[in-house]
């Protein structure tokens, strides 16, 4: 089965708010994990990653944390905007994988206005 | 835009059917993966090639396979469709040897199994 999963299908945050999108995983081995974030109608889109000798990275307006002890890692966007409504997957890829990237399920970040 | 192209954006074919879905990789980039998009899911490892070869395989059945070229594009080929196979197909291309930053997806062809 997959080792990545995600806490909640949906996630609704009011414009201008900070967002948290959450994910488990369950090969305590993973040692690459990536978010993605995919509009409708388009391919997934590459956020930012981090490597399991990393506890948190920053991009721009992102920050995801990594959890190692109880497997879980999340997304925060700042300042929430409209063009950030997209299905958020939470992504792994082995250092034996040859870019083989597994998937969790998504979570679908929808900004109120 | 992701320089990953793939045709067509939309198919409708017909139950034991065949077809072929194509992908061409981002300049500079060798190898593509192909993975598989359900509605409301997450996109699944199909398979990916390297220099030609295939090179890793999820699980799908043999029905499902692939080629490529010489300038690195790609073909995926899915033989005796069923109606499970409607979903997303989703090529990737990355540079083998970087870090897994570099892979880059199309926008993907929707296939409808009717």
């Amino acid at each position: 089965g997959e080792s990545v999963g995600l806490h909640l299908p949906t996630l609704s945050v009011q414009e201008g708010d900070n967002s948290i999108i959450n994910c488990a995983y369950s090969n305590s081995a993973s040692d690459y994990f990536i978010w993605y974030k995919q509009e409708s109608g388009k391919g997934p889109q590459f956020i930012i990653d981090i490597r399991s000798n990393m506890d948190k990275r920053q991009g721009q307006r992102v920050t995801v944390l990594l959890n190692k002890t109880v497997k879980h890692l999340s997304l925060q966007i700042a300042a929430t905007q409209p063009g950030d409504s997209a299905v958020y997957f939470c992504a792994e890829n082995g250092w034996a994988s040859n870019d083989k990237i597994i998937f969790g399920k998504g979570t679908r970040l929808h900004i109120l206005p | 835009e992701t320089g990953v192209t793939q045709s067509p954006t939309h198919l409708i074919k017909t139950r034991g059917q065949q077809v072929t879905l194509r992908c061409s990789s981002q300049s500079g980039h060798n190898t593509v993966s192909w993975y598989q998009q359900a509605l409301g899911q997450g996109p699944q490892f199909i398979f990916q090639y390297y220099r030609e070869e295939e090179n890793g395989r999820g699980n799908f059945p043999p029905r499902f396979s692939g080629l490529q070229f010489p300038n690195y594009s790609s073909e995926l080929n899915v033989n005796a469709l069923e109606l499970d196979d409607s979903a997303l197909y989703l090529c990737a291309s990355s540079l083998e040897g970087l870090t897994n930053t570099e892979a880059f997806f199309g926008q993907g062809t929707r296939l409808t199994v009717v």
